[in-house]
């Protein structure tokens, strides 16, 4: 059974405006999560991550959010450029095992 | 040159073949991971080794072997290929001694393989 659930399989954004990417895992005892970017021909890339012990994490226009009552992760991207055009997984573990992750989200930003 | 290295790029191969994927990695890590990408299934995790005596199965192992030739070469295997194994494969690697910090795994570009 699917740990990791993406359950939206694209999105499209116009530039400027904020992308939202959604997640929803169902092992409580993850404690780590994380998004990556994929580009067509290239390996997953990482973008950014979040403990279970915050809420938030901010790198740049890069956002993750956190709701562990909910088992919910978000990645907002503000301002959305062509170039965050991709598709994006995100993955969780539990301590130092391995990572799940989800069917993936693609992302398509419209100039 | 990239950190992680994988051959060959690309593969057709017929049902029954025997055929290895390689991954090297130049990044000094001493975790490897193999992931199977499929559409709309994500990336499951076929093998990982967190060194090179320690090798465990992950969610998809069937039809699968691997080996960890030293800690910066870790080999998969398909021992009699089979259509529905083909998809895209990915090595990755990652770093135990920022396990309890940071965990990112970092991926090669990727093997894609038909099996015909």
């Amino acid at each position: 059974d699917q740990q990791v659930k993406q359950n939206s399989p694209s999105l499209s954004v116009q530039e400027g405006r904020i992308s939202i990417l959604n997640c929803d895992y169902t092992n409580s005892m993850f404690d780590y999560f994380l998004w990556y970017k994929k580009y067509p021909a290239e390996g997953p890339t990482f973008l950014i991550s979040i403990s279970s012990i915050k809420d938030k994490n901010e790198d740049g226009r890069f956002t993750v959010f956190l709701n562990k009552s909910a088992k919910h992760l978000s990645l907002h991207i503000v301002p959305s450029q062509p170039g965050d055009s991709a598709v994006y997984f995100c993955a969780a573990s539990e301590w130092q095992n391995q990572f799940y992750f989800g069917t993936g989200t693609s992302l398509t930003v419209i100039p | 040159d990239a950190d992680v290295t994988q051959t060959p790029r690309n593969r057709i191969t017929k049902t029954g073949k025997r055929i290895m994927l390689e991954c090297s990695q130049t990044k000094g890590h001493d975790r490897m991971y193999w992931y199977r990408q499929d559409p709309g299934l994500g990336l499951r995790l076929i093998y990982y080794s967190f060194d090179v005596k320690d090798i465990n199965k992950g969610e998809i192992s069937d039809g699968y072997s691997v080996s960890r030739q030293a800690q910066a070469k870790f080999s998969l295997s398909l021992e009699s290929a089979i259509p529905n194994q083909t998809a895209l494969y990915f090595c990755a690697t990652s770093d135990s001694r920022l396990a309890g910090v940071r965990r990112e795994q970092y991926f090669g570009p990727g093997t894609r393989l038909t099996v015909t």
